[in-house]
């Protein structure tokens, strides 16, 4: 099966600076990778994804890069809110359409 | 549009007893899974479904089982109840569950186990 590592599991940042949440994989045929924002009473919101066919992707403040290679990817954050502040997950998936999670970062933005 | 919606939004059983949990998917999907999250952890597959056929079965115990109706919502079922059961359980749709496809996730049932 798909192992999914995610570090850090805690990150605190000031509002304004950045923040790098780093995730690696075990598959090489995992081909689609999401990443999504967990807050309490507002369930699972996805922020981005990319595809292994992209080695990079950009959404205004957030951003995800792709090493297939090493077989890592990572999400962005620039110019963080207070809002920012939630956990948030990373994930792969492959042939099935089956994800396989991290084990999650609880990101807090301090005003 | 409403998205994903799930029932009970949480829920106390004690052990051995069985617990049913529903969801219903965005409108035009046609494809369910099933997650759960234990606290502090990612969350885990268990099941798949797409129209009605399970596609995929994570690695749990013949006490979890599902189904997909012809409306395209979907039950999970869990007997014989278990401490360790206690999760956040969680309802994902996507169009077709094919490879690379985003699922769409609901807030989730707080299923509590005593």
């Amino acid at each position: 099966g798909e192992n999914v590592e995610q570090h850090p599991s805690t990150l605190s940042v000031q509002e304004g600076d950045s923040a790098v949440i780093k995730c690696t994989y075990s598959d090489s045929a995992s081909n689609y990778f999401p990443w999504y924002k967990q807050e309490l009473g507002k369930g699972s919101q996805l922020i981005i994804d990319i595809r292994s066919n992209v080695g990079e992707k950009k959404d205004q403040r957030i951003a995800v890069t792709l090493n297939k290679t090493a077989k890592h990817f990572s999400l962005h954050i620039t110019e963080t809110q207070p809002e920012d502040s939630a956990v948030y997950f990373c994930a792969a998936s492959k042939a099935g359409n089956q994800f396989y999670f991290g084990t999650g970062t609880s990101l807090t933005v301090i005003p | 549009d409403a998205g994903v919606t799930q029932s009970p939004t949480h829920l106390i059983k004690t052990r051995g007893q069985h617990v049913t949990l529903r969801c219903s998917p965005i409108s035009g999907h046609k494809s369910v899974s099933w997650y759960q999250q234990v606290l502090g952890q990612g969350p885990q597959f268990i099941f798949q479904y797409y129209e009605k056929e399970e596609r995929g079965r994570g690695n749990f115990p013949d006490r979890f089982s599902a189904r997909q109706f012809p409306n395209y919502s979907s039950e999970l079922n869990v007997n014989a109840l278990l401490l360790g059961d206690s999760a956040l359980y969680l309802c994902a749709s996507s169009s077709s569950g094919s490879s690379g496809e985003t699922q769409y996730f609901g807030p989730g049932t707080r299923l509590l186990v005593l």
